[in-house]
């Protein structure tokens, strides 16, 4: 299989402790990309990168977030300290740069989230 | 990005067309529609997009008035499993350096009624 891929499933943890979420895009994808949702409403952004570069955060991302991706291929998304705020499903969508300007995302299936 | 309206929700008999509506009157000129779609439990899907052309694909159709104000996204034989929420997003052109993430409104539950 060729499409993204997102681990764990599903993650509950107590409040307080740090979780970490892995994601892999599709292989030859420069453009990875993080977003929260919460029951009921669409997907929200959270950052972006570009190969290794971080380039964009929203103002959603605390400072208890952190994101990385090594070497421009996968990618982990660290909650600290969690709250029960930060109970969601956490997307990730991958995508190439095209000249055209137009591109579609293509997303994972998502890693559920559940503080206690 | 301009602001979308859809309607909550929609239902649709299977077997027959599903025609959703969108509205983007304050859309730019170089502004394209697209549509995604979230199936429970899953991630979103992109179906089409489309600037001011009507365009199909082997999921859908899109059609997009003249004044490119609103947009019907076209499911000319909806089964079961089209049974999702659909989300129109406008949004331009990307450049090499801009993310361009996508901004999710509250999309439109489409049920496919058996």
């Amino acid at each position: 299989d060729t499409g993204v891929s997102q681990n764990p499933r599903h993650k509950i943890t107590k409040r307080g402790q740090n979780v970490t979420f892995r994601c892999d895009p599709i292989s030859e994808h420069n453009r990875l990309y993080w977003y929260r949702q919460t029951l009921g409403q669409g997907p929200e952004f959270l950052t972006y990168f570009q190969n290794e570069a971080q380039l964009e955060k929203s103002r959603l991302l605390s400072d208890r977030f952190s994101a990385e991706r090594p070497k421009g291929s996968f990618s982990t998304l660290e909650i600290q300290r969690t709250e029960q705020g930060d109970s969601a499903m956490y997307l990730c969508a991958s995508s190439n740069f095209r000249t055209s300007g137009i591109y579609e995302q293509y997303f994972g299936p998502g890693t559920r989230l559940t503080v206690t | 990005d301009a602001k979308t309206t859809q309607p909550t929700s929609m239902d649709c008999a299977e077997g027959r067309a599903a025609n959703l509506p969108c509205n983007h009157s304050t859309i730019s000129g170089n502004e394209y529609v697209y549509w995604y779609r979230q199936i429970h439990s899953q991630g979103p899907q992109y179906i089409i997009h489309g600037l001011k052309n009507n365009e199909t694909n082997e999921m859908a159709s899109l059609i997009i008035t003249e004044d490119r104000k609103s947009s019907t996204l076209i499911l000319p034989h909806a089964t079961l499993r089209d049974t999702a929420v659909y989300y129109c997003i406008v949004r331009p052109r990307i450049s090499s350096g801009s993310a361009r993430q996508l901004t999710f409104g509250s999309g439109t539950q489409l049920t496919v009624l058996p």
